[in-house]
């Protein structure tokens, strides 16, 4: 397992601009999760995918966000019109697809602060 | 709404002085419990899954239990290398959601 890899690491953009993260899950996960993360917060849940098909989004999710998993492989976040409130670790999980209990892998996460 | 809390925020010890981190939910229908390691830098590293009030599970230093109310992540004569933020998650049972609910973490530090 090469583990789930997250690009960029970091990112700084100023308010109002998009931002696009990408996530790569460990081969063969069809399950993959978005969460994000603030500092001295627990990750809190953006979205899932079960292969190409998105499952479920947080009603907390502001429409400025989308995610996308095209071909059930890597899955792209974006933030549309930043604002200084989205600054947190976005952080991407997979697991593979089965019964309940499956622990989630997580990557090192994309570090986003909007000035 | 669900609802994860830790105490404390934050513990140190000294290398060697055992202690225990409380995890407190409040869940409709609890379908499971889990712990997790995170570093500094880092995401999270799984640790265990409980899924029954009495279900306990033990991993080198580690020992995760579980009642009806709360977990407890025992940690025995911890090392350095055991300073982590520990978080616990709980995913409800109601409404088939696959969404793990964290808590803000405890933030231990082992000192030598």
């Amino acid at each position: 397992d090469t583990g789930v890899s997250q690009d960029p690491r970091h990112k700084i953009t100023k308010r109002g601009q998009n931002v696009t993260f990408r996530c790569d899950p460990i081969s063969e996960h069809n399950r993959l999760y978005w969460y994000r993360q603030t500092l001295g917060q627990g990750p809190e849940f953006l979205t899932y995918f079960q292969n190409e098909a998105q499952l479920e989004k947080s009603r907390l999710l502001s429409d400025r966000f989308s995610a996308e998993r095209p071909k059930g492989s890597f899955s792209t976040l974006e933030i549309q019109r930043t604002e200084q409130g989205d600054s947190a670790m976005y952080l991407c999980a997979s697991t593979p697809s089965a019964g309940f209990g499956e622990k989630l892998f997580f990557g090192s996460g994309t570090q986003l602060s909007v000035l | 709404e669900d609802q994860v809390t830790q105490s404390p925020e934050a513990l140190r010890l000294q290398e060697g002085e055992s202690s225990s981190l409380n995890c407190s939910y409040t869940v409709s229908g609890l379908r499971g419990l889990f712990w997790y390691r995170q570093d500094p830098g880092k995401g999270p590293e799984f640790l265990f899954t409980l899924y029954s009030a009495g279900e306990e599970k033990e991993k080198e230093r580690l020992k995760a239990t579980l009642t009806k109310k709360e977990s407890f992540l025992h940690i025995t004569a911890p090392k350095p290398e055991d300073s982590a933020t520990y978080l616990c998650a709980v995913q409800a049972l109601q409404g088939g959601s696959e969404k793990l609910v964290f808590g803000k973490g405890t933030k231990l530090t082992v000192n030598p």
